[in-house]
């Protein structure tokens, strides 16, 4: 059980165009998902959590406006680059709290990654 | 604001030798200390924590609040220990957010 998928698995597009990343907790509901990005050979900086029905929270230095994330359903988080640029291009990461599990911190489960190639 | 630094971003050890990843923190309250493991071309996953003090896959970690340190280490490390390591740390009643290091990928030689 606690899956966490991301689709897609890689993305390439056009700069100046917008693109769409989800995040699905598969076997249980996540009230809380996180998403981060990771730069070639170096850490997974959190960007920002988002809460089921509410609005996300957003780091210290990542823009909202760029950065767009929806959590419209207990199992469903969207991340969405609006007018993406070549320094976008990373690996983007969620992760998603299963409440049922405890709720504590490490009760956590990764997804696999979008991997997001802007031209 | 919380750092978590890892300074080795390469390790290599022969398989059976002892083995130490080091981490160290700063934060200005009591965080709760993790350490992640992704093996090649698998996701994230926790491997222990610091408030269990257990030992997972022959891997323990102390958590050294003098020396704001929480290194990684096993005794006798195995060919299926290479992986990208990753120390995290998740501040005390915050919304479950981890801050983490920069990784280490340890390579263990046959």
């Amino acid at each position: 059980g606690a899956v966490v998928s991301q689709h897609p698995s890689r993305v390439i597009c056009k700069s100046g165009t917008s693109v769409k990343i989800e995040c699905r907790s598969l076997d249980f509901q996540a009230t809380t998902m996180f998403w981060y990005r990771q730069f070639p050979k170096q850490s997974l900086m959190l960007m920002a959590t988002s809460n089921e029905g509410s609005k996300a929270t957003y780091e210290q230095g990542v823009e909202k406006d760029k950065f767009l994330i929806n959590h419209a359903s207990l199992t469903l988080s969207t991340l969405t680059v609006t007018s993406a640029h070549p320094e976008d291009s990373s690996f983007y990461i969620c992760s998603a709290r299963d409440p049922l599990r405890g709720g504590r911190v490490y009760e956590q489960y990764f997804g696999p990654g979008t991997r997001l190639t802007v031209t | 604001a919380q750092r978590v630094t890892q300074p080795e971003k390469l390790l290599s050890v022969f398989k059976g030798a002892p083995v130490e990843l080091k981490c160290n923190y700063s934060y200005s309250g009591s965080p709760e200390l993790f350490w992640y493991v992704q093996y090649s071309r698998q996701r994230l996953q926790l491997l222990l924590r610091h408030i269990s003090r257990e030992s997972i896959k022959g891997f323990t970690a102390d958590l050294n609040k003098g020396e704001t340190s929480f290194h990684l280490k096993k005794p006798f490390a195995q060919e299926e220990d290479s992986a990208m390591y990753y120390c995290a740390l998740s501040p005390a009643n915050t919304g479950n957010q981890f801050y983490f290091g920069t990784g280490t990928s340890l390579t263990v030689i046959p």
